[in-house]
């Protein structure tokens, strides 16, 4: 089977660098992505790891290593907004989108 | 572009009972799919249809079905509702089957008493 590990706790300052990180374990799978999900809304697509190494989107960036089985999605400049959870997901080679439990960050001023 | 739309919103029901869910996704995506997201499990994989076909299935009972509409919209189908039923069912709709990029609705929040 699949499964995905990730704190699920994280705490930062406004201003300050954060990284979550998922560690998975999976027989085959395509790539890994990232979706942020604020209290009662929708999750949403943050990032995307289909090969190994950095992606970077605006603040956000993220990585992946398929040799260590671990990804890990950063938040540079950290603003109040960014408190939500943030799950990682990999896309199985059966095409099943399979989450994590989701870390939930809280940004502090 | 409208975005995913779920109806009902909210739910409440009583065990034994069967109930349905409905999912309009973003015009042009034939895939649409199915979550259960609660507290302690998070979000659960239900089911994937593309173009009228179930693509792929989660590790739910039977109890649990779907089908996909020549629209593209989707409804879900939970029959003899049980109090573990209770959770956020989420649907997400992309433009091609198994895409890493999904877009989801708001989601119906089921309570079963």
């Amino acid at each position: 089977g699949q499964s995905l590990e990730q704190p699920s706790e994280v705490t930062a300052v406004e201003g300050a660098i954060v990284q979550i990180n998922c560690t998975y374990q999976t027989s085959g799978f395509y790539g890994l992505s990232w979706y942020q999900q604020h209290d009662g809304g929708a999750p949403t697509f943050l990032s995307y790891n289909g090969l190994d190494g950095l992606e970077e989107t605006g603040r956000f960036s993220s990585f992946l290593s398929r040799s260590d089985s671990y990804g890990y999605l950063l938040l540079q400049e950290l603003q109040m907004k960014d408190s939500a959870s943030y799950f990682c997901a990999l896309t199985s080679n059966t095409g099943k989108l399979i989450f994590g439990q989701g870390t939930t960050l809280q940004v502090k001023p | 572009k409208a975005g995913v739309t779920q109806t009902p919103r909210y739910l409440i029901k009583t065990r034994g009972q069967q109930v349905t869910l409905s999912c309009s996704p973003i015009s042009g995506h034939r895939s649409v799919s199915w979550y259960q997201q609660t507290p302690g499990q998070g979000l659960q994989f239900l089911f994937e249809y593309f173009s009228e076909t179930q693509r792929n299935k989660g590790n739910f009972p039977g109890r649990f079905s779907g089908r996909q509409f020549s629209n593209s919209r989707s409804e879900m189908n939970v029959s003899t509702l049980e109090l573990g039923d209770s959770a956020l069912y989420l649907c997400a709709s992309s433009t091609a089957g198994g895409s890493y990029e999904q877009y989801f609705g708001p989601g119906t929040r089921l309570t079963v008493t």
